[in-house]
């Protein structure tokens, strides 16, 4: 079974730019998350999708970052226009079912995004 | 103030010693603890979770709860090369996915020396 995949695994853009990093979950999986660590700093929530519903937005820094769920299968978390402090690893996570207990998470290896 | 605090490290090991990984927290909310491993260019992957106090043991490891104390650890045991990793703790108040933010540490780098 494939796991959490992520593209592309790195970026590396000048500020200003737009980027759009991709998430495919493991197929079934409803819940989607997406984390991001900046250089030298714990992994931070950002967002929860069930299916294709927003459920937990949170952690989003600001409205230059854009997450969508087309159809509850993949996701996209696009940064328009990117920042310097933008730069990190941005990790996608699924887990299965809806009210299915949070310690069961599969996280993809995460895109390594550079804002010059 | 952080709401979890794990050295960074780097820690090095020799090969069969047995590691001691550490956190405290201060949210006494958190119920839920959990142990990811890291490796490098890879994504975190759970290694041990634990509900309350108490302790838990799988094969080489052992997680440790002390609420009263807000200080969780990991003991590997007969430690390998292939352990070296990144650990970070994390832990939730919630154990509902629909309402759940796992809170992470900045990670522990472990190296065990062959």
């Amino acid at each position: 079974e494939a796991g959490v995949t992520q593209f592309p695994s790195h970026s590396v853009i000048e500020k200003g730019q737009t980027v759009t990093l991709r998430c495919d979950p493991i197929s079934g999986h409803d819940n989607l998350y997406w984390y991001r660590r900046v250089m030298g700093k714990e992994i931070k929530f950002l967002l929860h999708f069930v299916k294709e519903s927003k459920q937990d937005e949170s952690g989003m820094p600001n409205n230059r970052f854009l997450a969508e769920r087309t159809g509850g299968t993949y996701s996209t978390l696009k940064v328009q226009p990117a920042e310097l402090e933008d730069s990190g690893v941005y990790f996608c996570a699924s887990s299965p079912h809806e009210g299915t207990t949070n310690e069961k998470l599969f996280f993809g290896s995460g895109t390594q995004l550079s804002v010059l | 103030q952080k709401e979890v605090e794990q050295d960074p490290g780097p820690l090095s090991v020799p090969e069969g010693a047995i590691v001691s990984l550490n956190c405290t927290y201060s949210n006494s909310a958190f119920q839920y603890f959990m142990w990811y491993r890291q490796y490098s260019r890879k994504g975190p992957e759970l290694l041990m979770y634990t509900y309350s106090s108490g302790n838990k043991e799988d094969g080489r490891f052992t997680a440790q709860v002390d609420k009263s104390s807000k200080y969780i650890s990991l003991f590997i045991r007969d430690s390998q090369p292939s352990d070296s990793a990144t650990y970070l703790c994390a832990m939730s108040a919630v154990r509902s996915s629909s309402a759940s933010k796992i809170i992470f540490g900045s990670g522990t780098r472990l190296s065990i020396r062959p």
